[in-house]
């Protein structure tokens, strides 16, 4: 199968600071990856899509201004968080679908484990 | 809106049987099945798209009942590598992948 690979595989970094997230798609071209995060014991929330050479689409409630995305090439989806509060400490992970299916399997980034002190 | 699975947890014997269900409250016009162990990335287990279909891989399958906008997750002869929590997952009209609300399946010696 395809690989999706993320990285890192985690972070420890002050409040105030920015951390960016990289998602690469190894052996495949993704004009859309998709970025999701997950607290503990709960689901996989979609956070917003990541449209290649585009602006990405976020999911009501999520800060556009706090979570930047960058997909600037078929290979690359970066989500930069930033000014990263304690309650940003989550697991964020990354994926992409084969772009020319609607009903595809998605393959996920090893995620990255975000930790705000 | 999150499809809600049933139940949110259940423990389960090497060698019994287990049934995850998947409701959605929109239209389903297909269902994806995951299963994520604990602080790892969602590992694919099989697509559903049609109304009716029926699918398996090894001793776990699934089915869609497009009508009732419901599928379900047939788990026969667990074995402890079935432990993990399992996502049913829904494609919304922009081609994006909402998950579920997660069953945690423990299976014990």
């Amino acid at each position: 199968g395809a690989v999706v690979s993320q990285h890192p595989s985690w972070v420890i970094c002050k409040s105030g600071t920015s951390v960016k997230i990289e998602c690469r798609s190894l052996d495949f071209q993704a004009t859309t990856m998709f970025w999701y995060r997950q607290f503990p014991k709960q689901s996989l929330m979609l956070m917003a899509t990541s449209n290649e050479g585009s602006k990405a689409t976020y999911e009501q409630g999520v800060e556009k201004d706090k979570f930047l995305i960058n997909h600037a090439s078929l290979t690359l989806s970066t989500l930069t968080v930033t000014s990263a509060h304690p309650e940003d400490s989550s697991f964020y992970i990354c994926s992409a679908r084969d772009p020319t299916g609607m009903n595809t399997e998605a393959f996920f980034g090893q995620g990255t484990r975000l930790t705000v002190v | 809106q999150q499809p809600v699975q049933s139940p949110q947890a259940v423990i389960l014997r090497e060698g019994e049987d287990a049934v995850i269900n998947c409701s959605s409250s929109k239209a389903l016009y297909s269902v994806h099945w995951y299963r994520q162990k604990h602080g790892e990335a969602p590992v694919f287990l099989m697509i559903l798209l049609k109304g009716g279909e029926q699918k398996g891989h090894d001793k776990i399958s699934a089915s869609f009942n497009e009508k009732k906008q419901q599928s379900s997750l047939y788990l026969t002869a667990s074995q402890l590598s079935y432990s993990g929590t399992y996502f049913c997952g829904t494609i919304s009209g922009a081609n994006n992948l909402f998950f579920g609300t997660g069953t945690r399946l423990t299976v014990i010696p």
